[in-house]
């Protein structure tokens, strides 16, 4: 079985500061990939990054960026240059092959003005 | 390009009674799944479905049915509300990974919060 470990309830950066929230995964499939989701107040879902884990460049995307260790089984997102729109709920998510996803429970992003 | 859309977004139903929360999606994806989110327990999978007329259990089924008559439909239906079943779910789609700049990403509806009395 997939478990998704997420072990920072909620979280606060100062606006403009760099920030790091983390995430641990447990899987015997050597073929996977892994996602970080953000969930703003309005409720939707949208997809931070990605990585896959046959690739050992970590993936970045603008101000978002990951530190992906396969062996420790650890996928951390950093947020630099925080906005107040950073604000949300963030899930960690694994994907093994046949689409099936295993989340997180959530890491609550404050970002303070 | 409506995406997932899933209605009603609200309601409230009193124990006991059925329902069945709706989910379409036009990028023909095959894969379909539903999740619900409860506070501090993230999104756990209820039911999914790997193309039209399959479907499986999830980690939490019990109380839900689903069925994939079409590629695009995936109705997640509360036999029997019971309180516990409060929460807000989510229907979501995606495609096989290996297609032509199929990435594997999951494509979320807007979500429904139900209350069960």
């Amino acid at each position: 079985a997939q478990t998704v470990t997420q072990s920072q309830p909620e979280m606060s950066v100062q606006e403009a500061e760099t920030v790091t929230l983390s995430c641990t995964y447990d899987t015997s499939e050597s073929n996977y990939y892994l996602f970080w989701y953000k969930q703003p107040p309005s409720r939707q879902m949208i997809l931070v990054i990605r990585q896959e884990a046959y690739k050992q460049q970590n993936a970045t995307e603008n101000r978002f960026s990951v530190n992906f260790q396969k062996a420790a089984k650890s996928f951390s997102l950093k947020i630099s240059d925080s906005q107040l729109g950073d604000t949300a709920m963030y899930f960690c998510a694994f994907m093994k092959p046949g689409n099936q996803f295993y989340f997180g429970t959530g890491t609550s992003l404050t970002v303070i003005p | 390009n409506a995406g997932v859309t899933q209605t009603p977004k609200f309601q409230v139903l009193k124990t006991g009674q059925s329902m069945t929360l709706q989910c379409a999606q036009d990028m023909n994806h095959e894969y379909m799944s539903w999740y619900r989110q409860d506070p501090g327990m993230g999104l756990r999978l209820i039911h999914y479905s790997v193309g039209a007329g399959i479907t499986d259990q999830g980690e939490v089924p019990n109380g839900y049915n689903v069925s994939r008559s079409t590629t695009e439909d995936f109705p997640l239906r509360l036999l029997s509300a019971a309180p516990s079943q409060t929460s807000v779910y989510f229907c979501a789609s995606s495609s096989p990974l290996g297609g032509s700049g199929n990435t594997g990403e999951l494509f979320f509806g807007e979500g429904s919060r139900l209350t069960v009395l």
